[in-house]
């Protein structure tokens, strides 16, 4: 069974700090990850995914995150984080092979402070 | 703006009446979704459709719950006889897959609240 964990419900950084949202999974086969941000009042916006290839990838708005497969872990970084990037992010996890449902974390509250 | 629409943006019902909720994928994405949100939750899977085709329910999806995409476009979901736990934000997505595409575009939901 596919599943996502995003074990910090909240994270706190200073504005221009580097940020982490950690992200841990587990799912059959290889898996295909993503990261949503959701803003308040808003839709879930697609932040960045690993299909295949490189470990580190690059997405929207400065954001990258590590595919660590040893360590089964997807976790969401930014070198310098901003107050604009204070929102709810969710962690999501597909396995690669029969189906297409995907499983979302809980989600990491982000709050940047000025 | 994702392109992905969804209507109404929020119901209100009473307990036991049906309620229909309508999406409008990104009209070349071939995949739509429905997922449902609580508060301080992430998004739960419900069910998914390729074309018009549903290909996988949830085991949460009970026999109350009914998805159709009849021409591969449009998508609704209607909950009969509503309880109140069924109150929760539905969110419809859509994806394209296709060259690697598999990111979902999200719309911006329908707010459920059974009294």
């Amino acid at each position: 069974a596919q599943s996502v964990a995003q074990p910090e419900d909240q994270v706190n950084v200073a504005e221009g700090n580097p940020l982490t949202v950690k992200c841990t999974y587990s799912v059959s086969g290889n898996p295909y990850l993503f990261w949503y941000v959701q803003y308040p009042n808003r839709g879930l916006q697609f932040l960045l995914k690993y299909i295949t290839g490189d470990n580190l990838v690059k997405g929207s708005y400065g954001f990258e995150a590590e595919f660590n497969k040893s360590q089964t872990s997807f976790h969401l970084k930014k070198p310098s984080a901003l107050v604009s990037d204070s929102a709810l992010y969710f962690c999501a996890v597909r396995a690669n092979t029969g189906g297409f449902k995907t499983i979302f974390g809980a989600g990491t509250r982000l709050f940047v402070k000025a | 703006d994702t392109g992905v629409s969804q209507n109404p943006r929020h119901k209100i019902t009473k307990r036991g009446q049906n309620v229909t909720f309508r999406c409008d994928p990104i009209s070349e994405h071939n995949r739509l979704y429905w997922y449902r949100q609580t508060l301080g939750q992430g998004p739960e899977f419900l069910t998914y459709f390729q074309n018009e085709a549903q290909l996988e329910k949830s085991r949460l999806l009970s026999d109350r719950f009914s998805a159709e995409r009849p021409k591969g476009s449009f998508s609704t979901l209607e909950i009969q006889r509503t309880e109140q736990g069924d109150s929760a934000m539905y969110l419809c997505a859509s994806s394209l897959v296709a060259g690697g595409h598999n990111e979902q575009f999200f719309g911006p939901g329908t707010r459920l609240t059974v009294l």
